[in-house]
C-alpha cells in the first residue's frame, strides 16, 4: 500500500523569506500524481500544486515550485517570498492513474507552516 | 458556480443519535469522497464512491455509512455505534478515468464540524 510521509509537524518561516516543505511517498507504481494542498484558517482545502510523475520538469506555480525527485521517492514543496497569507496547514497527497475501482488519493499529515511578520 | 456544498457548517448532537452529514456538488464528477479530520491525524479516508449506487469502504469506514442515489449527493451517517464522532469532517470530488493530469485533483467542500456531547 502506498504511504506518505511529512516529516515535519511544523514550519516556521520569516516574512518574504524561503522555506521548504518535505514530503517523502512509498509506492510500487511508476504512474502516479503528486499533490499539494494547502489549509487555511478557514479549513477550505485549496491544490497548490500538481506533479504528473512521469514529467521530468518540476511545477510551479507563481511562488511555489517543487522538487521532485522520483527515484528517492521525494516530493518537496518550495515557497518564495513567503507571504501572511501562506500560514496554512499544509498537505502532501499521492495518487494512482486510475485504472480500476480502488482509485483514492493518500494524504500526508500535514505540516503547519507559521509565518512571522 | 460550480462547486461543492456541506452542510450544515456546525452540527451538535447527542450521544447515542444518529446523524447525516449532507454533501451536493454540481461538478458533475463521478467520483466523492468522505474524509476524517482529527488534529495531528491529516486526512483519513472514510468511503468513497466512484459511481452512482456503488461505495468502497475507505480506511475509517466502522460506524459510518453512505448512499449514493443521484450522481451530485453523497450523504453520510454517522451512526451510534461510531465511537468518536466528534471530528472535522471533509466531502471532495472528482473526475475519474484516463483523463489529462489537471482534472485527477480532488475539489473539495468547507466541511461540517460535528461535535457529539
Amino acid at each position: 500500500a502506498q504511504t506518505v510521509t511529512q516529516s515535519q509537524p511544523e514550519m516556521s518561516v520569516q516574512e518574504a523569506e524561503t522555506v521548504t516543505l518535505s514530503c517523502t511517498y512509498d509506492t510500487s507504481e511508476s504512474d502516479y500524481y503528486l499533490f499539494w494542498y494547502k489549509q487555511p484558517p478557514s479549513r477550505q482545502m485549496i491544490l497548490v500544486i500538481r506533479q504528473e510523475a512521469y514529467k521530468q520538469q518540476n511545477a510551479t506555480e507563481n511562488r511555489f515550485s517543487v522538487n521532485f525527485q522520483k527515484a528517492a521517492k521525494s516530493f518537496s514543496l518550495k515557497i518564495s517570498d513567503s507571504q501572511l497569507g501562506d500560514a496554512a496547514m499544509y498537505f502532501c497527497a499521492y495518487r494512482s492513474r486510475p485504472l480500476n475501482r480502488d482509485d483514492k488519493i493518500i494524504f500526508g499529515k500535514g505540516t503547519r507552516l507559521h509565518i512571522l511578520p | 458556480d460550480g462547486g461543492i456544498t456541506q452542510s450544515p457548517k456546525y452540527l451538535f448532537r447527542k450521544e447515542g443519535q444518529n446523524v447525516t452529514l449532507s454533501c451536493e456538488q454540481n461538478l458533475n464528477h463521478d467520483a466523492m469522497y468522505w474524509y476524517r479530520q482529527d488534529p495531528g491525524q491529516g486526512l483519513r479516508l472514510i468511503y468513497y464512491s466512484q459511481i452512482v449506487n456503488d461505495f468502497q469502504k475507505g480506511d475509517i469506514a466502522e460506524g459510518y455509512s453512505v448512499s449514493r442515489e443521484k450522481k451530485e449527493s453523497f450523504p453520510l451517517t454517522v451512526t451510534s455505534a461510531q465511537k468518536n464522532p466528534t471530528a472535522f469532517y471533509l466531502c471532495a470530488s472528482s473526475i475519474t478515468g484516463q483523463l489529462r493530469i489537471w482534472e485527477h485533483e480532488q475539489y473539495f467542500g468547507p466541511g461540517t464540524r460535528l461535535t457529539v456531547t
